[in-house]
């Protein structure tokens, strides 16, 4: 089984900062099958981006992943106040398919 | 317009069972996997497993392997995950989430998501 780790815990940030969200896997994620998920509180979980840097429809291009093997990087341009929330990474290159233990990003 | 509606809050004792069900709507359902994720209060994600309804070729998380089954009902476009005997342990919101395309196999991101049915397993 594939473990995801994420770093920071929590991102304390003001609007208008860039985010820089990690997520490193325990073995190389196949064909950079890596999704990055967005959760608010009393929310589903939104995708955000898939195959590492795909951003799903309707993604701000604010949002930028990159990476491949195992490490893997969500980029949030410039906070907007919509953007602080729980990210989540997830790897579906091998089964079972994990979740990365979220990182929060919040106001400062 | 395509949506997974779940169905509603559930409160049972230990040793019940329980089956809960996800309603696709707004595309063909037999062409895209299934998957179901556990949230426990104040947790993170967990997937649970996934369905092609298909072909009922249906996964397990180690975690989750034999303690509950997951199963689809094609003439109603419903996919449900059930357990035999829940455990307190159980209590968790869980959502039920689209796959991708069938002919890219079981490797899936998750869009869209239900809304989530809240498990709570107390005596």
């Amino acid at each position: 089984e594939i473990v995801l780790t994420q770093s920071p815990d929590t991102l304390s940030l003001f609007p208008g900062e860039r985010a820089t969200l990690s997520c490193r896997a325990s073995q190389t994620v196949s064909k950079s099958y890596l999704a990055w998920y967005q959760q608010k509180p009393g929310q589903t979980p939104r995708l955000l981006i898939s195959a590492a840097s795909t951003r799903a429809a309707g993604t701000p291009d604010r949002f930028t992943g990159s990476g491949s093997g195992t490490d893997f990087t969500l980029t949030i341009s410039r906070l907007e106040s919509e953007d602080f929330a729980v990210y989540y990474c997830q790897q579906y290159g091998s089964s079972p398919f994990t979740f990365g233990p979220g990182t929060t990003v919040d106001i400062k | 317009e395509l949506q997974l509606v779940q169905s509603g809050a559930e409160v049972r004792k230990p040793g019940e069972s329980l089956k809960i069900s996800c309603k696709a709507s707004g595309y063909t359902f037999t062409n895209y996997w299934i998957a179901w994720v556990r949230q426990m209060p104040g947790k993170g994600l967990e997937w649970v497993g996934i369905i092609s309804p298909r072909d009922s070729d249906t996964r397990y998380s180690p975690s989750f392997q034999g303690q509950v089954t997951i199963s689809a009902d094609n003439s109603i476009t419903t996919t449900y995950l059930q357990w035999s005997s829940l455990q307190a342990s159980d209590t968790a919101m869980y959502f039920c989430a689209r796959g991708r395309y069938y002919t890219y196999g079981v490797y899936s991101w998750f869009d869209p998501w239900g809304q989530g049915t809240l498990v709570i397993v107390s005596s």
